[in-house]
């Protein structure tokens, strides 16, 4: 996405974590997304923050959010071989946030 | 039952020709939107229609015409297909518009191929 940006790579031990991390430019965003895409499939949405929370957690997944520095990260905890996908941040913008910004995925691969 | 389903899953098609990609959602949401993915995975939105309506209409190739016979359904018809066009295209849809929350349920992909 031109406006919000991830590293392309990441691969971790299986049962280690995994953070993901992405940066987005629009200040305005007001709620930001965590899509997970498997191989062959479409997306699927995994956990979404409002843009005035800094953390939201939910059973392996927590996410960060650093509104200050435009900085959100999606950690996954004892990463599992299923984990492996790719991951998309996105925000929503837009004066009724009609609209959705992609990043341009992480692909997380886990190692044995 | 499927909730976002397109038809056909894969496309492969000749330069010049003119080809349509059909959406249907049977989640009763309000809101259809197409992206294209490309090989970088790389993921744009195309268009958005709210119950018929075109909300979003990114910069996209005036060959490329989205319609909505009624809010359950979204197609892509695209003409004179060029090489370029060579992509998956998603389809989505959610209750509301994309923000606030509102969850995008994707399809499954149709993959073209423009030879």
């Amino acid at each position: 996405g031109e406006d919000v940006e991830q590293s392309l790579f990441l691969s971790v031990r299986e049962g280690d974590s995994s953070v993901i991390n992405c940066t987005y430019t629009d200040s305005s965003s007001t709620y930001l997304y965590w899509y997970k895409q498997e191989p062959g499939a479409g997306l699927q949405l995994l956990t979404y923050i409002f843009s005035n929370m800094d953390m939201k957690q939910d059973q392996r997944l927590t996410v960060l959010l650093n509104k200050k520095d435009k900085h959100l990260s999606l950690r996954i905890a004892d990463t599992q071989t299923g984990d492996s996908a790719i991951y998309f941040c996105a925000e929503s913008r837009g004066s009724s946030a009609s609209k959705i910004i992609f990043g341009s995925g992480t692909r997380l691969s886990i190692r044995p | 039952d499927t909730a976002v389903s397109q038809t056909p899953k894969y496309l492969v098609t000749q330069m010049g020709n003119d080809k349509s990609i059909k959406c249907e959602q049977n989640l009763g949401h309000d809101t259809m939107y197409w992206y294209k993915q490309d090989s970088k995975k790389f993921l744009k939105i195309m268009f958005s229609y709210n119950n018929k309506e075109l909300i979003i209409n990114e910069t996209v190739p005036n060959r490329f015409s989205p319609k909505s016979p009624d809010k359950a359904h979204l197609n892509l018809h695209i003409n004179s297909l060029e090489l370029g066009d060579s992509a998956v295209y998603f389809c989505a849809s959610s209750r509301g518009g994309a923000g606030g929350g509102n969850e995008q349920f994707f399809g499954p992909g149709t993959r073209l191929t423009v030879l």
